[in-house]
């Protein structure tokens, strides 16, 4: 069935690159998404990306995708102490009948 | 502020009670989804609905029901509560049915503790 896996768990020094990575299972993934969950907050969508892409950049960020072995990346340059959150990788196919299915997200802690 | 309105924010209940999780959508989303957040099993999607309709359905104990109505809202019944019950619950709505690039909007949770 459909899986996503995060490591738990994150800690970066103030000013460097964070990398949050994720695997998923369902090789039918078309849309791949990194959601931020902010203390107290609910969860709102940071980026996505499609299938037949590799990277996309948006900013500070970067998402890179690994089709072959579904694997997918979230790089935050420059990690401000307001990244601090839980990073949420999820994915969903390409119904609109589609879940979209997160993983457990990692919790991204920066050290001053 | 996401426009996704959940109450109550905060819930404490006893084993083998019954509860009801009230969510409104953003203006203008059609499809409501509701979500689980625990400590051990991470975000799992429990329940869809699209303009008062089933749309998909997850990981759902047989314990819980959901409905649409039709204003859009939505509640998700909890009954015949456990200890493990225990969680945050998320609502979130979209314009559309679903996926692909639809962003998904979510509310703040409710947080059911079960005593």
């Amino acid at each position: 069935g459909e899986d996503v896996e995060q490591s738990l768990f994150l800690s970066v020094r103030e000013g460097d690159s964070s990398v949050i990575n994720c695997t998923y299972t369902d090789s039918s993934s078309t849309y791949l998404y990194w959601y931020k969950q902010e203390p107290g907050a609910g969860l709102q969508l940071l980026t996505y990306i499609f299938s037949n892409m590799d990277m996309k950049q948006d900013q500070r960020l970067t998402v890179l995708l690994n089709k072959k072995d579904k694997h997918l990346s979230l790089r935050i340059a420059d990690t401000q102490t307001g990244d601090s959150a839980i990073y949420f990788c999820a994915e969903s196919g390409y119904s609109s009948a589609s879940k979209i299915i997160f993983g457990s997200g990692t919790r991204l802690s920066i050290r001053p | 502020d996401s426009g996704v309105t959940q109450t109550p924010k905060h819930l404490i209940t006893a084993t083998g009670q019954r509860v009801t999780l009230r969510c409104s959508p953003r203006s203008g989303d059609l499809s409501v989804y509701w979500y689980q957040q625990s400590l051990d099993q991470g975000l799992q999607f429990l329940i869809q609905y699209y303009n008062g309709e089933e749309r998909a359905k997850g990981n759902i104990l047989e314990r819980f029901s959901a409905q649409q109505f039709p204003d859009l809202h939505s509640e998700l019944n909890l009954s015949s509560l456990e200890l493990g019950d225990s969680a945050l619950y998320f609502c979130a709505s979209s314009v559309g049915q679903g996926p692909p690039t639809g962003e998904l909007f979510f509310g703040e949770g409710s947080r059911l503790t079960v005593l």
